[in-house]
């Protein structure tokens, strides 16, 4: 059974640090892998998807990387900012693609 | 563009007590899910609908019941409500197996 974990739980670094937020699976037979942002009682935004035949996508100052053979996933925040404060969700997609487990998340706080 | 729409936003149930929660998508998709969002055990998949006129079970199904009503609308149903239902509920959809977006949440209180 596909377990995804995340660590750390939390965060807090000052301004303009950057960072690396880490995503793990037990199971390499994934579809795909996504990164997401949710703030305090909202929904889920999408940040990065990477498909399995991927290594790496980027986003402005995202950029998420997967090494299957090894189960892991980054998600690099580059010059962070207050407004980067949120929580940060990984899901693995199964190989069918549909059934999605998703991981516990990574609080992060980025302090002015 | 509203992208994905949840009704109600909020509500509180007594045990034993029915209700649906609507889910609806505007960009054309085909693939729909179901999750729900528990403190501590991060979001978990209930059911899922691949496409138009299909649906299939995801990690926690038991005790929700699911129609995909057409391709803009999937609907999740608690037929008899339970304290351990209690959870922020959200719908997605996606273009067959990619990106998810997803939906504000149902809050769902059961007493």
């Amino acid at each position: 059974k596909q377990e995804v974990t995340q660590i750390p739980a939390a965060l807090s670094v000052p301004e303009g640090e950057n960072l690396v937020l880490n995503c793990s699976f037990t199971d390499s037979a994934i579809y795909n892998l996504q990164w997401f942002r949710q703030d305090p009682g909202k929904g889920l935004t999408s940040l990065l998807l990477i498909q399995s035949s991927q290594r790496e996508q980027t986003s402005g100052r995202l950029n998420a990387s997967l090494d299957k053979s090894s189960g892991r996933s980054t998600l690099y925040i580059a010059a962070s900012q207050p407004g980067d404060s949120a929580t940060y969700l990984c899901a693995v997609s199964a190989t069918g693609g549909f059934k999605t487990i998703f991981g516990a998340g990574t609080r992060l706080f980025v302090k002015a | 563009n509203a992208g994905v729409t949840q009704t109600p936003k909020f509500q509180v149930l007594k045990t034993g007590q029915s209700m649906t929660l609507q889910c609806a998508q505007d960009m054309n998709h085909n693939s729909m899910y179901w999750y729900r969002q528990d403190p501590g055990m991060g979001l978990r998949l209930i059911y899922y609908s691949a496409s138009e006129g299909t649906t299939d079970k995801g990690e926690v199904p038991n005790g929700y019941n699911v129609s995909r009503l057409n391709k803009r609308e999937f609907s999740l149903r608690l037929e008899s409500a339970a304290p351990s239902q209690t959870s922020v509920y959200f719908c997605a959809s996606s273009l067959d197996r990619g990106e998810q977006y997803f939906g504000p949440g149902t809050r769902l209180t059961v007493t």
